[in-house]
């Protein structure tokens, strides 16, 4: 079954620095996506950044990028320019055709 | 915004009961999935359909069955309800195929009693 690791239950940052988010994973399916959710506090789930695994290029999104590593199986999110908005908890998400599994979350605090 | 709506957006129900959540999809969207989020937890992914079948399902046992009817728009019903049953329940809307994220609603949590 496919699992997904994040080992970092709270992460902090200074406003304005730049702070990175862990994410293991373990499939055997060679046809998957990987997303960083955002929740708030208001529950809902924003999608922040998503990468194909058939593609070794990173994915960027303004000050969002991930550090994409498939031997590795490891998938990280970098947050540059950190904004007190940012504060909330990430999730990291595997995705294949009938399934999609999400790792335990990284409590985000940004401080000013 | 995402275009995917759940109701209600809380419940309150006692332990034995009987309980249907309610999801309706973004447009264009034909595939769906259920969520069960305990507090504190990452989301556990339930079970998923495309075009009214189910085609995926996690770990969790028959009581907790769902619909997924023409229009794309989808049901959880979760039977014989336990205390551990407690949870934000999310659903999400996607496209099968393709390079496409799932969108998701704002949740109903169900406490049981």
């Amino acid at each position: 079954a496919q699992t997904v690791t994040q080992s970092q239950p709270e992460m902090s940052v200074q406003e304005a620095e730049t702070v990175t988010l862990s994410c293991t994973y373990d499939t055997s399916e060679s046809d998957y996506y990987l997303f960083w959710y955002k929740q708030p506090p208001s529950r809902q789930m924003i999608l922040v950044i998503r990468q194909e695994a058939y593609k070794q290029q990173n994915a960027t999104e303004n000050r969002f990028s991930v550090n994409f590593q498939k031997a590795a199986k490891s998938f990280s999110l970098k947050i540059s320019d950190s904004q007190l908005g940012d504060a909330a908890m990430y999730f990291c998400a595997y995705r294949s055709a009938s399934d999609m599994r999400f790792g335990a979350g990284t409590r985000l605090t940004v401080k000013p | 915004e995402t275009g995917v709506t759940q109701s209600p957006t809380h419940l309150i129900k006692t332990r034995g009961q009987q309980v249907t959540l309610r999801c309706s999809s973004q447009s264009g969207h034909n595939t769906v999935s259920w969520y069960q989020q305990a507090l504190g937890q990452g989301p556990q992914f339930i079970f998923q359909y495309y075009r009214e079948e189910e085609n995926g399902r996690g770990n969790f046992p028959p009581r907790f069955s769902g619909l997924q009817f023409p229009n794309y728009s989808s049901e959880l019903n979760v039977n014989a309800l336990e205390l551990d049953d407690s949870a934000l329940y999310l659903c999400a809307s996607s496209q099968k195929r393709g390079n496409t994220e799932a969108f998701f609603g704002q949740g109903t949590r169900l406490t049981v009693v």
